[in-house]
């Protein structure tokens, strides 16, 4: 069974960081097209970050620049570093395998305020 | 951006109705389409992917079709379990995006 399990949320200020893990059993991060999907209250669902299996990532455009996706292949475990956090990055955040094996963890709530 | 249109955002239906979602993608993707089903509270479930592939254990009365830009996901008689928001993902072109998604409430 692949099971998936985010922590790192919270409630932070605008302009500060925040570091999510999603620590992955089951199925090997290394190698694997991973990805962050986020949902913001009351919203639906929007793709942040992927990385492929080669290691090339991608960021939907209003985190270009300040998230970045990466992993760690001997914790079996992906990340997402987000810097200069605003108010509209308030939302769950979930971690996600590839759409063809299709597990997702259980998110994390992250809220922006002052 | 690629970007994925839902319709209808919300469809009111029946214990036995068939129903029927729509997606279109602003451009081709082939058939890198999937479909998945969210409940309040929890985390999306895949339903199919490929655009026409059943995940292992999700129940035969979802189907999913198209290609290209246009695709449907197709409740072939509609259970109490099924009322929840459906979304469709594209995951072409070294980018994902997610359809809006379309509310399935009891008529």
């Amino acid at each position: 069974e692949v099971l998936l399990v985010e922590s790192g949320g919270g409630l932070i200020q605008p302009g500060g960081s925040l570091r999510l893990s999603c620590a992955v059993s089951g199925f090997s991060v290394s190698n694997n097209y991973m990805s962050w999907v986020r949902q913001a209250p009351g919203k639906g669902l929007e793709g942040v970050s992927v990385i492929y299996s080669g290691g090339t990532t991608q960021y939907t455009d209003s985190v270009k620049g300040r998230f970045t996706i990466s992993r760690d292949n001997s914790k079996n475990t992906l990340y997402l570093q987000m810097n200069s956090l605003r108010a509209e990055d308030t939302a769950v955040y979930y971690c996600a395998t590839s759409p063809t094996q299709g597990s997702w963890g259980q998110g994390t709530l992250v809220t922006v305020s002052s | 951006d690629i970007q994925m249109t839902q319709s209808p955002s919300t469809l009111s239906a029946s214990v036995g109705d068939r129903v029927t979602i729509t997606c279109r993608a602003s451009q081709s993707i082939d058939s890198w389409l999937a479909w998945y089903q969210q409940k309040p509270g929890k985390a999306p479930k895949l339903l199919i992917h490929k655009a026409s592939s059943l995940k292992s254990g999700v129940p035969s009365r979802f189907s999913g079709s198209g290609s290209g830009t246009e695709f449907t996901l197709t409740i072939s008689s509609l259970q109490p379990d099924d009322f929840a928001t459906y979304y469709c993902q594209q995951y072409n072109f070294y980018s994902e995006t997610f359809g809006q998604g379309t509310k399935v409430e009891i008529k």
